[in-house]
């Protein structure tokens, strides 16, 4: 099956700086990937995704990049505020259309 | 997207009980799924609820532990059978709307003491 790693764990900013969350992901056939905000006690929101036949995505201050050649991609976060503080989640999903297969997270804090 | 209610919000169960968790949509979806989610880590897919036949089930999930209902395309339950202290989690169910889109109920948190 899939297997999707994430870096890092852990990601500590200043207010203002830019955060970068990268994944990478083991099968070629997984065509769609999302990425969740998950804030302490809430349920995953999600904010961004990308299909396979996009290279990149932007809405307002978050952007992902996609590669699939190396099978990897990646969310931005520019002008960090400290309610972007969260942990984050990428996803790959399966050739099935069916199963996501989530990285392990990252806990973002922005340090105003 | 979809709305999405689970209840009970929070439990606290004695070991050897078995609790059952209900998640509701206010649209009816195709796919539904329930989801572990373990202090500090990521979410781990414990089946597939599939409306008129039997939940397709993760390795290390068995259908004994952990039966699913699927009576419409509005609703789901868990139950978490026999309980153990490590069987304490959150519980989150989810679905998959549009393309590939999948959103996630506010969770239920298990405490087994």
């Amino acid at each position: 099956g899939e297997n999707v790693e994430q870096h890092p764990s852990t990601l500590s900013v200043q207010e203002g700086d830019s955060a970068v969350i990268k994944c990478t992901y083991s099968d070629s056939a997984s065509n769609y990937f999302p990425w969740y905000k998950q804030e302490l006690g809430k349920r995953p929101q999600l904010i961004i995704d990308i299909r396979s036949n996009v290279g990149e995505k932007k809405d307002q201050r978050i952007a992902v990049t996609l590669n699939k050649t190396a099978k990897h991609f990646s969310l931005h976060i520019t002008e960090t505020q400290p309610e972007d503080s969260a942990v984050y989640f990428c996803a790959a999903i399966s050739n099935t259309g069916n199963q996501f297969y989530f990285g392990t997270g990252t806990s973002l804090t922005v340090i105003p | 997207s979809a709305v999405i209610s689970q209840k009970p919000s929070r439990d606290i169960c004695q070991r050897g009980t078995s609790l059952t968790i209900q998640c509701q949509v206010d649209s009816q979806v195709t796919m539904m799924f329930w989801y572990r989610q373990q202090p500090g880590q990521s979410l781990t897919l414990i089946a597939t609820a599939n409306q008129g036949s039997e939940a397709t089930y993760e390795s290390g999930f068995v259908i004994d532990k952990f039966p699913i209902s699927r009576p419409n395309l509005t609703f789901s339950t868990l139950t978490v059978s026999n309980m153990s202290p490590e069987d304490s989690s959150i519980y989150l169910c989810s679905v998959k709307v549009s393309y590939n889109e999948q959103f996630f109920g506010p969770g239920t948190r298990l405490t087994v003491l």
